[in-house]
């Protein structure tokens, strides 16, 4: 089944640690997103990524960094820098770059605790 | 630069009840707008979207859309709430102005009560 997968889903960071969390997609969509999610702010975005090799900072940036290597990978650290990084983390993929008549398909979501 | 704003961030409605969940746009072009569900602790599915075509959008589990550009809304609404309805509701706009990227509200959590 094409998607979008989201790993892990749950996710205990230390204080000081960078982590990454994975998003992998068999949709063969060309762009990308991650967004972070927190009770009663919606979803706010951190990156994007029209096409591979090629990435853009969202709304909220500071503390974290992309790649995109891959066309069907994007993955999202969440650095030391990133002073409240408890949030649940979505990623999406649709199928255009430019084109923005088609909707988002997002994976299940990585929750990102801080301990 | 466009933005959706979702006016009540908490619904209750009595199970069998119509179901209006309120949506206003802002944009300077034609507007490309979805309405996501989001149950706990999982990603957003697509309910509905409006793409010019219509401006009444039927979307999945009976819920539809009315795009009416003189308000600048698109409120869902379901004629009869069932308690599987209850989750949070986003609404989004696609900005089209060079950043291509969505745009999302704050979303409304619907409560359904027996």
């Amino acid at each position: 089944d094409g998607g979008i997968t989201q790993s892990p889903k749950y996710l205990f960071r230390k204080e000081g640690q960078n982590v990454t969390l994975s998003c992998e997609q068999n949709l063969n969509h060309d762009a990308m997103y991650w967004y972070r999610q927190d009770p009663g702010q919606g979803l706010r975005l951190i990156y994007y990524s029209q096409i591979v090799n090629d990435f853009q900072k969202g709304d909220i940036a500071e503390g974290y960094s992309v790649s995109r290597e891959k066309k069907e990978s994007f993955p999202l650290t969440v650095t030391s820098a990133q002073k409240n990084p408890t949030a649940f983390y979505l990623c999406a993929s649709s199928i255009y770059g430019r084109v923005m008549n088609t909707e988002a398909f997002f994976g299940q979501g990585t929750r990102l605790t801080v301990v | 630069a466009q933005s959706v704003t979702q006016l009540g961030s908490h619904v209750s409605v009595s199970e069998g009840a119509l179901v209006l969940l309120r949506c206003n746009y802002s944009s300077s072009v034609p507007p490309y707008l979805f309405w996501y569900v989001q149950y706990p602790n999982q990603g957003l599915q697509l309910l509905l979207k409006y793409t010019s075509a219509a401006t009444l959008v039927k979307g999945i589990n009976g819920f539809e859309a009315e795009f009416k550009k003189s308000e600048t809304s698109f409120h869902l609404t379901k004629p009869s709430a069932h308690m599987s309805d209850a989750a949070e509701y986003f609404c989004a706009v696609s900005e089209t102005s060079g950043t291509y990227k969505y745009i999302f509200g704050t979303g409304t959590r619907l409560k359904v009560l027996a």
